[in-house]
């Protein structure tokens, strides 16, 4: 398995602004998920973009894949005190072992 | 339907000591897993369980048992806990039989070992 980094680590922004987060990763992958965990809580499921995909969008989240350059990007549009949280992507290249980085923390400010 | 639960949900043990992480679903999911995460850091994974009746290694197996009793539940075993796997213990089961699936997580054990 791989794992991929997130950038920024940490993120501070005010409701209402949009929050982007990046990460990268090293070698082919099939997919790549994002998770987002709030304080002291388990990890919950974002969305999934497959290789053959170059953007999806579920409600006010937009991922991108750039497959060239092993990066993508998470982007929450109109944020919110309650979008506060940790968020970590996970490169899937066909393992049952996800690996996640240490994430990016959002703080966004009321 | 609970999703995925973790018993208990904070532990003190001293060093030496054996325990028993309990994990169950309830979503007919094929594979299992267990993490833990330390400050500041990701999540790592300890073993996993693709489908019922067979168990491997993750990334920190080390000072790890696991059992997949049954479909429905994964248990981690420490045998001789040590301080350093004071942490947070994560479950996560998948679904579909294949690893491009998403995985839900439990609410987590909070580990301290003294």
């Amino acid at each position: 398995s791989q794992q991929g980094e997130e950038d920024p680590q940490a993120l501070s922004i005010q409701e209402g602004e949009n929050a982007t987060m990046n990460c990268s990763y090293k070698t082919s992958i099939n997919n790549l998920q994002w998770y987002r965990q709030n304080s002291g809580r388990g990890l919950v499921h974002l969305i999934l973009i497959r290789s053959n995909e170059r953007e999806k969008h579920s409600g006010r989240l937009r991922v991108t894949l750039d497959t060239s350059k092993k990066s993508s990007s998470l982007l929450i549009t109109a944020s919110r005190a309650a979008d506060t949280a940790s968020y970590f992507c996970a490169p899937g290249a066909g393992s049952y072992q996800l690996t996640f980085g240490k994430g990016t923390k959002l703080s966004v400010i009321p | 339907n609970a999703g995925v639960t973790q018993t208990p949900k904070f532990q003190v043990l001293k060093t030496g000591q054996s325990m028993t992480l309990q994990c169950a679903q309830d979503m007919n999911h094929n594979s299992m897993y267990w993490y833990r995460q330390d400050p500041g850091m990701g999540l790592r994974l300890i073993y996993y369980s693709a489908s019922e009746g067979t168990t491997d290694k993750g990334e920190v197996p080390n000072g790890y048992n696991v059992s997949r009793l049954n479909k429905r539940e994964f248990s981690l075993r420490l045998e001789s806990a040590a301080p350093s796997q004071t942490s947070v213990y994560f479950c996560a089961s998948s679904g579909g039989g294949t690893p491009y699936n998403e995985q839900f997580f439990g609410p987590g054990t909070r580990l301290t070992v003294l």
